[in-house]
């Protein structure tokens, strides 16, 4: 069975301008996040959608970051005004989203954003 | 706030040898605990998990790991590790509270030499 994708694998992009990262979850997945891991460190969390709705944006770092889940698929994540300190892998994992059960989460291969 | 800690940036094993990669936690209340392995240029790839019941949990590729409460350690273990096995791990945890974001530790890099 197909598991998460995401497109692009690598974006390369100019300091300031707008990049959107689209991630394409496991089919039956309710729950979706979006994680950033930057060299060498762990993947941190930025956003979790239940449905359509973002149930916990407290890892956004700040407001030129925003992701969108429009009909409880396919989420977009958009970062406007894009600074080098962006660059990193964008992770995104899908999980059954099964009420009070921390099920687990199956990740996508990432995308490689790059500031110049 | 949950934690988690691996406090070997860098393992290495020599191939047929058994292999620790060592991972300790904080949490409020019971934890749920994950191993994920990431290859080059991949995502992560889960492995194993602790729920509850059994403190030794048997995961993907021969690979197990070992719940301590006491200790609050979730160490990878496997006992005759392969040059295949050579990634970057990392251990995660959430709060026992349904579904929440994941806390990882900062990974850690095993080598297996031949």
């Amino acid at each position: 069975g197909a598991g998460v994708s995401q497109t692009p694998s690598n974006k390369v992009t100019e300091k300031g301008k707008y990049v959107e990262l689209r991630c394409d979850p496991i089919s039956g997945h309710t729950a979706l996040y979006w994680y950033r891991q930057s060299l060498g460190q762990g993947p941190e969390f930025l956003i979790y959608f239940q449905g359509t709705g973002a149930a916990d944006d407290s890892g956004l770092p700040n407001d030129r970051f925003f992701a969108v889940r429009p009909e409880g698929s396919v989420s977009t994540l958009k970062i406007q005004r894009t600074e080098r300190g962006d660059s990193a892998m964008y992770l995104c994992a899908s999980s059954y989203g099964l009420a009070g059960v921390s099920d687990t989460q199956y990740f996508g291969p990432g995308t490689r954003l790059t500031v110049l | 706030a949950q934690s988690v800690a691996q406090p070997e940036d860098q393992v290495n094993v020599a191939e047929g040898n058994p292999l620790t990669v060592k991972c300790t936690y904080s949490v409020s209340g019971n934890p749920y605990l994950f191993w994920y392995v990431q290859y080059p240029n991949r995502g992560l790839q889960f492995l194993l998990k602790y729920i509850t019941g059994d403190n030794l949990v048997k995961g993907s590729y021969g690979f197990e790991a070992e719940f301590n409460k006491s200790q609050t350690s979730f160490h990878l273990k496997k006992p005759s590790a392969l040059v295949s096995d050579s990634a970057l791990y990392f251990c995660a945890v959430s709060p026992n509270s349904g579904n929440t974001p994941l806390v990882f530790g900062k990974g850690t890099r095993l080598s297996v030499i031949a």
